[in-house]
């Protein structure tokens, strides 16, 4: 079984303060790892994805997630939010040799002025 | 926008009615995904084809739904004899090997 815990549900923050928002999950095989924004009444945009090699993962618009196996978890974080960040975030999980991705809940952050 | 597309972008019908949503994919894509999201949630899968081969079905998927993609290219989902329960986004995604990349998807509200 597979599953994908995203702890916050909400995370206000400051514009131009730095954000993480955390993602764990737990798996018996091995996984791929990827986080999606969702902005209103839209689908989903990948901001970046961890398939293998280095586990610091750079994405668009200045995200960054890192793999940690020890600790299954692959955070996102940016140095600096923008207004525009203000979106819902997912984390999913791909299990190797499986199809479909598995997603969490999300998390909406919000970026205040 | 050579993106992955879906129509309609709004669908409102009656308890019991039947309807067809359509997904054009990314064009060199050969895998196609369904998703469901419901408020406040993530998206669930529903199914994928490789090709035109309907390869996995989510226990998701009662008898009254049925996906179709014909030659390959675009997909459609039919959801028969509509419950309030069906009340979604409906989500279709493709890619090629690695990451999926969706559609803006179809909102389904069943009164």
């Amino acid at each position: 079984a597979q599953s994908v815990t995203q702890l916050d549900s909400q995370v206000p923050v400051f514009e131009e303060a730095p954000v993480e928002l955390r993602c764990n999950y737990s798996s018996s095989v091995s996984v791929y790892l990827f986080w999606y924004v969702q902005y209103p009444n839209q689908g989903l945009q990948l901001l970046l994805k961890y398939l293998s090699g280095s586990t610091l993962v750079k994405g668009i618009n200045g995200f960054e997630a890192e793999f940690n196996k020890s600790q299954t978890s692959f955070h996102l974080r940016k140095p600096s939010v923008h207004i525009s960040d203000t979106a819902e975030y997912f984390c999913a999980v791909r299990q190797t040799g499986a199809n479909n991705l598995f997603f969490g809940t999300g998390t909406r952050l919000t970026v205040i002025p | 926008d050579t993106g992955v597309s879906q129509n309609p972008r709004h669908k409102i019908t009656k308890r019991g009615q039947n309807v067809t949503f359509r997904c054009d994919p990314i064009s060199e894509h050969n895998r196609l995904y369904w998703y469901r999201q419901t408020l406040g949630q993530g998206p669930e899968f529903l199914t994928y084809f490789q090709n035109e081969a309907q390869l996995e079905k989510s226990r998701l998927l009662s008898d009254r739904f049925s996906a179709e993609r014909p030659k390959g290219s675009f997909s459609t989902l039919e959801i028969q004899r509509t419950e309030q329960g069906d009340s979604a986004m409906y989500l279709c995604a493709s890619s090629l090997s690695g990451a999926e990349f969706f559609g803006p998807g179809t909102r389904l509200t069943v009164l």
